[in-house]
């Protein structure tokens, strides 16, 4: 069993849609979260970070983790066609800096 | 800063043949990561580096992969033999020691062994 399990999809979703990515863990150990935004062809960029359980909002984008059931979510609001991209979750523990990612999930937001 | 900085961005290869990936990271950057992002696998921890030591290459698959980095601005990631296998992007990343942890990840090297 993975690490990290993450949904590959891909989704495709209309212009303004709501969208959520989810990812799980079976390592209670992780403590800090992320998730990062890779377009075709390029590398993987930080979208949002955090590091305790709770909701982090940061414009149409906001990153909810539940430590106690291991599963951790990226929600995207009113959703745009350059929203089109593969979805990384992240993770590390505490004290290491051995960052496990998920596998990826392609969205498409449709004009 | 120009960011993370790989080279070649596309290889073509014959299995059996040597090859090298090359990696400049962003200055003041301390630590230097190597991951493998394939459709099956995702994005897979190689090796990483703090002060060009390495500290964890569990992830390196096999004796055919070898890393180096001898100095704070440049690391290789070597390949001898090549196998159909390899075939991936491979992605370099560096961080500095403080703020988020985020990684800086340059645009990868497309390699395809036949």
């Amino acid at each position: 069993q993975k690490e990290v399990e993450q949904d590959p999809g891909p989704l495709s979703v209309p212009e303004g849609a709501i969208v959520s990515l989810n990812c799980t863990y079976s390592n209670s150990a992780f403590q800090y979260f992320m998730w990062y935004r890779q377009y075709s062809r390029k590398g993987p960029e930080l979208l949002m970070y955090t590091y305790s359980s709770g909701n982090k909002e940061d414009g149409r984008f906001t990153a909810q983790v539940d430590k106690s059931s291991k599963y951790i979510s990226l929600f995207i609001r009113d959703s745009q066609p350059s929203d089109s991209a593969t979805y990384l979750c992240a993770m590390i523990t505490s004290g290491t800096y051995k960052y496990i990612f998920g596998t990826g999930t392609r969205l498409k937001v449709l004009a | 800063d120009a960011g993370v900085i790989q080279s070649p961005r596309h290889e073509v290869t014959e299995m059996g043949q040597e090859v090298t990936l090359r990696c400049k990271p962003i200055s003041g950057h301390d630590y230097l990561f190597w991951y493998r992002q394939t459709m099956m696998r995702g994005l897979e921890l190689l090796i990483y580096f703090n002060n060009n030591v390495p500290i964890d290459d569990s992830g390196m698959p096999e004796d055919r992969f070898s890393a180096k980095m001898p100095n704070a601005s440049f690391s290789t990631l070597k390949i001898q033999p090549s196998e159909p296998r390899d075939s991936a992007v491979y992605f370099c990343a560096s961080r500095g020691w403080e703020g988020t942890g985020e990684l800086f990840f340059g645009e990868g090297s497309r390699l395809t062994v036949l």
